[in-house]
């Protein structure tokens, strides 16, 4: 079944640490989004990559970095910059003129 | 910059009826519409989309209205069940544009009473 798949499900980070949320996809899609969702303030992308090697910041990229070496693959990572990183965060694919497949989340927690 | 807005975050409705979601951007580029469903800890899942070639599109259960003079849109339940039960998202992208983005609104949470 093609799908994309989000890991952990439920991540904890002390504060200071830096962490990496996984994202893969098998449906050959060229695009990949990270979302993070808070309450009230619906989803807001922190980055995207419409093809390998290249990525976008987008409106909250800031304590967020990324990378794009394979197709498949979309990593976030969750620097110790990011002032306030518990959250839900969704990962995206979707070819170019069509909607978005998105992951199950990853519930992010500092303790 | 809210660019796509949903003022509503909750409505409650009985079984049966018809629930009524509302979304307003204020971009006048964009031109594609969708309505994602979450359910929580759940990714979103497509609903239900427009062009902004059309003013209605109509799948089962679920309508999409486009008013793009009033730069407005709105997704009908008939019938609401107990399982439409989830928050709605409503998203707008500039199909034109190169990069596909899509901009959510904050979401309404649906709650469909037996």
């Amino acid at each position: 079944d093609g799908g994309i798949t989000q890991s952990p499900k439920y991540l904890f980070r002390k504060e200071g640490q830096n962490v990496t949320l996984s994202c893969e996809q098998n449906l050959n899609h060229d695009a990949m989004y990270w979302y993070r969702q808070d309450p009230g303030q619906g989803l807001r992308l922190i980055y995207y990559s419409q093809i390998v090697n290249d990525f976008q910041k987008g409106d909250i990229a800031e304590g967020y970095s990324v990378s794009r070496e394979k197709k498949e693959s979309f990593p976030l990572t969750v620097t110790s910059a990011q002032k306030n990183p518990t959250a839900f965060y969704l990962c995206a694919s979707s070819r170019v003129g069509y909607g978005y497949t998105f992951g199950s989340g990853t519930r992010l927690t500092v303790v | 910059d809210q660019q796509v807005k949903q003022n509503s975050p909750s409505l409650s409705v009985q079984e049966g009826r018809i629930s009524i979601l509302n979304c307003d951007y204020t971009n006048s580029m964009f031109d594609y519409f969708l309505w994602y469903k979450k359910y929580p800890a759940e990714g979103p899942t497509f609903l239900i989309s427009i062009s902004s070639i059309k003013d209605k599109n109509e799948d089962g259960r679920f309508t999409v209205f486009l008013n793009k003079s009033a730069k407005h849109l709105s997704l009908h339940i008939v019938p609401s069940q107990p399982g439409d039960s989830a928050v709605y998202f409503c998203a707008a992208s500039a199909e034109g544009g190169a990069t596909n983005k899509l901009i959510f609104g904050t979401g309404t949470l649906l709650a469909v009473q037996p």
